[in-house]
């Protein structure tokens, strides 16, 4: 496509409700990065991956949290038992390659709130 | 563990005034730079990148690093209400993933 889609943009979940998040990058590019950003806060890395694998989970804060990539394409954040805390955006990015530094472009992100 | 700082802001000048955005970084080893705007409600984009020591100007903006100091600025000059937005300071890391800045909201007052 010709930018990072996510969807859905807006999800309202009661707590302890399970929630999945999708991301469809770039075509073509290999690396997809997944970040969230709470109120007041800066964007926080939770997991990156290149094709398929996930070579860095170190910023997912809990194992309620996972993600998968599936065709080297589209990727799956899921929160299980869904908590306050896990209110936040949470923004998809992609670049060609990781070692393409010159940046990468966002998505324009899933408004999570969990009442 | 990389960190990256900016503790100055909110910031807001008048319209046509230059607008000076500052950041810090931890790590000595890193190597290149990047501003994001971040809009209210929008997703980051990025403005400027920077890898090497001095000024690096595009349009109105100008990247400054000083590796010594280990900071990085953004000035925009000629600021504009348009202007007016969260600015990310960010450094990537092994795999380009990216430690960012908590960011400075700036506001441009027509």
């Amino acid at each position: 496509g010709a930018g990072v889609s996510q969807s859905p943009s807006n999800k309202v979940t009661e707590k302890g409700k399970d929630v999945e998040l999708r991301c469809d990058p770039i075509s073509g590019h290999t690396a997809l990065y997944w970040y969230r950003q709470s109120l007041g806060q800066g964007l926080e890395f939770l997991i990156y991956f290149q094709g398929n694998s996930a070579p860095d989970k170190s910023g997912l804060p809990s194992d309620r949290f996972s993600a998968e990539r599936t065709g080297g394409s589209v990727s799956t954040l899921t929160i299980q038992r869904t908590q306050q805390e896990d209110s936040a955006v949470y923004l998809c990015a992609s670049s060609l390659s990781p070692g393409h530094i010159y940046g990468y472009t966002f998505g324009s992100g899933t408004r999570l709130t969990v009442v | 563990q990389k960190e990256v700082e900016q503790n100055s802001g909110p910031l807001s000048v008048p319209e046509g005034a230059i607008a000076s955005l500052n950041c810090t970084y931890s790590d000595r080893g890193s190597q290149s730079f990047f501003w994001y705007r971040q809009y209210s409600g929008k997703s980051p984009e990025l403005i400027m990148f920077i890898y090497s020591n001095g000024d690096k100007e595009d349009g109105r903006f100008t990247a400054q690093l000083n590796k010594a100091s280990q900071y990085v600025s953004l000035l925009i000059r000629d600021s504009q209400p348009s202007d007016s937005a969260t600015y990310l300071c960010a450094v990537p890391g092994a795999n380009s993933k990216l430690t960012f800045g908590k960011g400075i909201t700036l506001s441009v007052r027509p």
